[in-house]
């Protein structure tokens, strides 16, 4: 019944490998998002896209490389990840009206539980 | 920069009783307050929001506050069930941006 799905569930890597997380949005959003849940620690913006535009890096490290295809599929490519980027990475979209600074509900995925070796 | 501080890290109350979750930001331009409940290995799902134009709002047990002036809005749960054991977020929009500043998260647990 989830609008936003995620795959893999779970990924173990290791600090050499190259691995890719996917989601995908059912519900006909605007705008999606990568965020960052690490013990302890608030929600971490990584990336946003509207319509398929990047709109927000929020300093992410270039290790981790987005990628959206179109305004229902968004990718996070990783690269020589270290041991520090194990977490729970969190996919979620919304339906945005930038023009009246109305942000949309959030709907998340179930995420994507990383551990880097 | 902007960011939104939540109190406390952990609450326990025992069942039937209120729970209150306390949360201030920096960003007088935030309008929009949303929280989120995360239950243990679950997504995080909206349970309440309440815009800046607006002081209170409920919904059943739940009620959420705003104090624009003092720039705190708090989540309250009454008559808790063991249901409502999970980790809660506030988090404050930032106007003319796709960006929600998320607050810590309280783990709230509700003891039968």
């Amino acid at each position: 019944e989830t609008g936003v799905t995620q795959t893999p569930r779970h990924l173990v890597m290791g600090m050499t490998n190259k691995k890719s997380l996917k989601c995908e949005q059912h519900l006909g959003h605007n705008a999606m998002y990568w965020y960052k849940q690490s013990a302890k620690k608030p929600l971490e913006l990584m990336f946003v896209y509207n319509f398929k535009e990047q709109t927000e890096n929020n300093s992410v490290p270039s290790r981790f490389s987005p990628e959206c295809p179109n305004s229902s599929h968004l990718f996070l490519h990783l690269h020589t990840l270290q041991p520090e980027d194990s977490a729970l990475y969190l996919c979620a979209s919304s339906q945005d009206s930038f023009t009246s600074g109305y942000t949309g509900e959030l709907f998340f995925g179930e995420g994507s539980r990383l551990t880097v070796l | 920069g902007e960011n939104v501080e939540q109190h406390p890290s952990t609450l326990s109350v025992q069942e039937g009783d209120s729970a209150v979750i306390k949360c201030t930001y920096s960003d007088s331009a935030s309008n929009y307050f949303p929280w989120y409940k995360q239950e243990l290995g679950k997504r995080p799902q909206l349970i309440i929001d309440i815009r800046s134009n607006v002081g209170e709002k409920k919904d059943q047990r739940i009620a959420v506050t705003l104090n624009k002036t003092a720039k705190h809005f708090s989540l309250h749960i009454t008559e808790t069930q063991p249901e409502d054991s999970a980790v809660y977020f506030c988090a404050a929009s930032i106007p003319g941006t796709y960006k929600y500043i998320f607050g810590t998260g309280t783990r709230l647990k509700v003891l039968a």
